[in-house]
């Protein structure tokens, strides 16, 4: 199975902050990276695939990088809206799909 | 609009089995792949299986091979999850989920369900 690490578990950031959060792959995975945002309570919602392609509807402010084995998450601007728990998510390898452990954004 | 309602989750005894469907509306159901994710209580996303558009082929994780059935009706537009010898670990939201058509072989999951929650306890 591909592992997926990311760091930090947790972090704490104030509204207009500069973020990022980074996944680390166990092997390459070329740029088979996406990323969720899930808020307490809710399903997960897709942010970025194939490590940088926005999905309609999601604000500028995220942007995605990377290839191979380290991958990065940038929000520019933090707002509101944004402090929830975010996960990296492999498709390289779809036996299994991995995620993973998840990064809590919490507010300063 | 693209909708997913999953159904059938509650309270559960170990090694008692469950069934769990997946209401899909908004969207050429038959010509999809679904997968279900799951999620214990606290903790991240663990991908559980995958089926294709006609119900002809699954994968499923190891954590619940052997236990588990993935099936799906098109012309009822529901996907299922049958789990069985339930163990206590197996306590989870379960959510379904779709991928765009083009990401079958490198999927992500553009929509998901509200999930539903289970519980195995004596």
């Amino acid at each position: 199975d591909i592992q997926m690490t990311q760091s930090p578990s947790s972090l704490s950031a104030s509204i207009g902050d500069r973020v990022t959060i980074t996944c680390r792959a166990s092997q390459s995975i070329s740029t088979y990276l996406n990323w969720y945002q899930q808020k307490p309570g809710k399903a997960p919602k897709v942010l970025i695939y194939e490590v940088s392609r926005l999905e309609s509807g999601v604000p500028s402010r995220f942007s995605g990088s990377g290839s191979g084995t380290d991958f990065t998450l940038t929000i520019s601007s933090l707002q509101p809206e944004d402090f929830a728990t975010y996960y990296c998510q492999q498709s390289y390898s779809t036996l299994p799909i991995t995620f993973g452990q998840g990064t809590r954004l919490e507010i300063k | 609009e693209v909708q997913l309602v999953e159904s059938g989750g509650g309270l559960f005894q170990p090694g008692g089995s469950l069934r769990l469907s997946c209401a899909a509306s908004g969207f050429n159901f038959g010509g999809y792949w679904m997968h279900w994710v799951r999620q214990a209580p606290g903790k991240g996303l663990e991908w559980v299986s995958r089926i294709n558009s006609d119900g002809s082929n699954t994968i499923y994780a190891d954590s619940v091979k052997g236990r588990i059935l993935v099936s799906r009706d098109n012309a009822k537009r529901t996907l299922y999850l049958q789990l069985s010898s339930l163990r206590a670990e197996d306590t989870a939201v379960y959510y379904c989920a779709t991928v765009p058509p083009q990401q079958w072989l490198a999927p992500y999951f553009d929509y998901w369900g509200q999930g539903t929650l289970v519980t195995v306890s004596s």
